[in-house]
């Protein structure tokens, strides 16, 4: 069954810094998020993309985020400067066309030092 | 705004005991409601959907969820818990087709042997 898979599993960068999560979708899939989840919280919705731009994001996502398909196959979430406060699990999903479930991949742990 | 609540935070049961765990919605129109596991470092897997029709949905691992739009809840039961169902339960409800999902707080779910 096909999967949506995230490089790497597991970032530790320095506060201040950038960073770039990965994510390749499933390959027919049109929808692509990113949510996030603080440790021992609940999943936070992030940002939706659709046809090659944002179409809905939370009050999370600041200027310091953004979002690119780069190439048609992967899915990026670049933080520019990094806070404590976004260390995090990062969760990319996606879904088809239609009234799909979003199917997650195993995500992220983004760990600022 | 939608939102999800989930009273549970912490649910015990013994190996081969029922289980149900509750989740509550607020929405304005019609939801569409999903259940996802996530095991210890895992991402969140789909266990069921409601979009619409028979409000009794089966999913996968022996689950099935019951929509009662009189209570606005989507509760999870299980006849007999397995030893490897131990992991975090999120309700969810998603608005339409390529929009967010709303998460509720999760519950943890512990099986004694």
């Amino acid at each position: 069954e096909p999967e949506v898979t995230q490089t790497p599993s597991h970032q530790v960068t320095q506060m201040g810094q950038e960073v770039i999560l990965r994510c390749v979708p499933i390959s027919n899939h049109l929808y692509f998020y990113w949510y996030r989840q603080i440790l021992g919280q609940k999943v936070e919705f992030l940002v939706s993309f659709y046809n090659n731009e944002i179409s809905e994001k939370s009050e999370i996502f600041d200027d310091q985020f953004s979002v690119e398909r780069p190439d048609g196959s992967n899915f990026t979430l670049k933080i520019r400067s990094t806070k404590l406060e976004d260390s995090a699990m990062y969760f990319c999903a996606s879904s088809g066309k239609g009234l799909q479930p979003q199917h997650f991949g195993d995500g992220t742990r983004l760990s600022i030092l | 705004a939608q939102s999800v609540t989930q009273p549970d935070i912490h649910i015990t049961v013994s190996e081969g005991a029922s289980l149900e765990l509750r989740c509550n919605y607020s929405y304005g129109a019609t939801p569409y409601l999903f259940w996802y596991v996530q095991s210890p470092g895992q991402g969140l897997q789909l266990l069921l959907k409601y979009f619409s029709g028979d409000t009794l949905v089966q999913g996968i691992k022996g689950f099935e969820a019951e929509f009662k739009r009189s209570q606005s809840s989507f509760n999870l039961r299980k006849p007999s818990v397995h030893w490897s169902d131990a992991a975090e339960y999120f309700c969810a409800v998603g608005r339409n087709y390529g929009q967010n999902f709303v998460f509720g707080p999760g519950t943890r779910l512990s099986v004694l042997p």
